[in-house]
């Protein structure tokens, strides 16, 4: 079955504990990606990856960085996570061509206490 | 940079009636392609439709159409008789011809009655 899988679904964490959200998809996607969703403000996007090795900032990289070493993965690193982190995050995948479909993965909802 | 405005934070619509939720979308380019997501409850992110900019037949998807309106930057979601099941937060989005990014908007909530 095509799909990307995050994990965790669920975090609560501590101010400044580092953390790592990971996704994997298994549709052979170029393409991946990290947004998150917050009430009044949509989904906005945090970083993404052409391919292996080739990532960039997304409209709010601040606080965050990304790795890209195999194609199936791409994880989300919080390094000193923060309030104003907490937040609903999802992974997406998908061909670099504009007309095809993005996949999202489940969605992990991240407190930052 | 391309900016998707929902104007309508929520709606609600009886069941079996029909809906239309707004979208606008600016750009200046002539190559992209609009999407409209569900995410109901569960979070999960569904592809309800999408439309190709340079098309100008309006795609439909069974009960789910679009309201495609090039010149307007107009981009709306017309849901035919409308199901429980069809609850959910619907999010419109953009992505350009040149490049891979959705940009979304900030969602309408649609609520179903009996």
């Amino acid at each position: 079955e095509a799909q990307v899988t995050q994990n965790p679904r669920y975090l609560i964490t501590v101010t400044g504990k580092k953390l790592t959200v990971t996704c994997s998809q298994n549709m052979n996607h170029e393409y991946m990606s990290w947004y998150r969703q917050d009430p009044g403000l949509g989904l906005r996007q945090i970083y993404y990856s052409m391919n292996v090795e080739v990532t960039d900032k997304g409209d709010v990289p601040e606080g965050y960085k990304v790795s890209r070493k195999e194609k199936r993965n791409f994880p989300l690193i919080l390094e000193s996570p923060s309030p104003n982190q907490t937040s609903l995050y999802f992974c997406a995948s998908s061909l670099v061509a504009a007309n095809t479909e993005a996949f999202f993965g489940q969605g992990t909802r991240l407190t930052v206490v | 940079a391309q900016t998707v405005t929902q104007s309508q934070p929520e709606m609600s619509v009886q069941e079996a009636e029909t809906v239309t939720l707004s979208c606008t979308y600016d750009t200046s380019e002539s190559d992209y392609y609009l999407f409209w997501y569900k995410q109901p409850p569960s979070r999960q992110m569904i592809l309800v439709i999408r439309q190709e900019a340079y098309k100008q037949q309006n795609a439909t998807e069974n009960r789910f159409s679009v309201n495609f309106q090039k010149a307007a930057k107009s981009f709306s979601l017309k849901i035919s008789d409308s199901q429980l099941g069809d609850a959910a937060m619907y999010f419109c989005a953009y992505r350009s011809g040149t490049a891979s990014k959705l940009t979304f908007g900030t969602g309408t909530r649609l609520q179903v009655t009996l």
